[in-house]
């Protein structure tokens, strides 16, 4: 497709319940990150992938939390167990080049995932 | 580390009017890079203007510009001529080694006729 797609748009899950978001990058862009967008807050880095390697894993805010990027292409998101403060818009984004080259290619957003947790 | 701060959490500009966001920024890296993203309802991040730290002359994208103060650690952004499709929030952000963006909390900006 011409943009980054995330998957699915909206998600409603029980406190507990374990949910999985995808994200499809634009075909060929080789870093792929993923935000964490609280209401009313800027975007919070959670994770970042190079190809299939998984770089940057620090702003996972638990164990919980898990991504995935296995033939580097598509990533996946996984909450388990989810609680009410994972309630929050989950932002990927893909650009096509490495580390601070980054700037010359910008990054694409996808338009996120809604997750709500009641 | 690095922090942002947008200190304006709304603005209100009239139709063909400028109007300027705020931004403040603290890192200890050297070289660097600021960016300002605008997020409509849809909720995807566009991207509206970019600058290089080491760059004195402060960028320009049309009716988008900035004024980069880099010993006061500023980055505001100018909009001028605004027009209705500019109504969105607006993040300023911040990169540097590492690839990571670090977004401030926004400024929800509101063009009226």
């Amino acid at each position: 497709g011409a943009g980054v797609s995330q998957s699915p748009r909206y998600k409603v899950a029980k406190r507990g319940q374990d949910v999985a978001l995808r994200c499809d990058p634009i075909s060929g862009h080789v870093s792929l990150f993923w935000y964490q967008q609280a209401l009313g807050q800027g975007p919070e880095f959670l994770t970042y992938f190079q190809n299939e390697a998984q770089l940057d894993k620090s702003g996972l805010p638990s164990d919980r939390f898990f991504a995935e990027r296995p033939e580097g292409s598509v990533s996946t998101l996984k909450i388990q167990r989810t609680q009410q403060e994972d309630s929050a818009v989950y932002l990927c984004a893909s650009s096509q080049t490495t580390g601070r080259s980054s700037y010359n290619s910008p990054l694409h957003f996808g338009n996120g995932t809604r997750l709500t947790v009641t | 580390a690095q922090t942002v701060t947008q200190s304006q959490p709304e603005m209100s500009v009239q139709e063909a009017e400028t109007v300027t966001l705020s931004c403040t920024y603290d890192t200890s890296e050297n070289n660097y890079y600021l960016f300002w993203y605008k997020q409509p309802p849809s909720r995807q991040m566009i991207l509206v203007i970019r600058q290089e730290a080491y760059k004195q002359q402060n960028a320009t994208e049309n009716r988008f510009s900035v004024n980069f103060q880099k010993a006061a650690k500023s980055f505001s952004l100018k909009i001028s001529d605004s027009q209705l499709g500019d109504t969105a929030m607006y993040f300023c952000a911040i990169t540097g080694t590492a690839s990571k963006l670090t977004f401030g909390t926004g400024t929800r900006l509101q063009v009226t006729l």
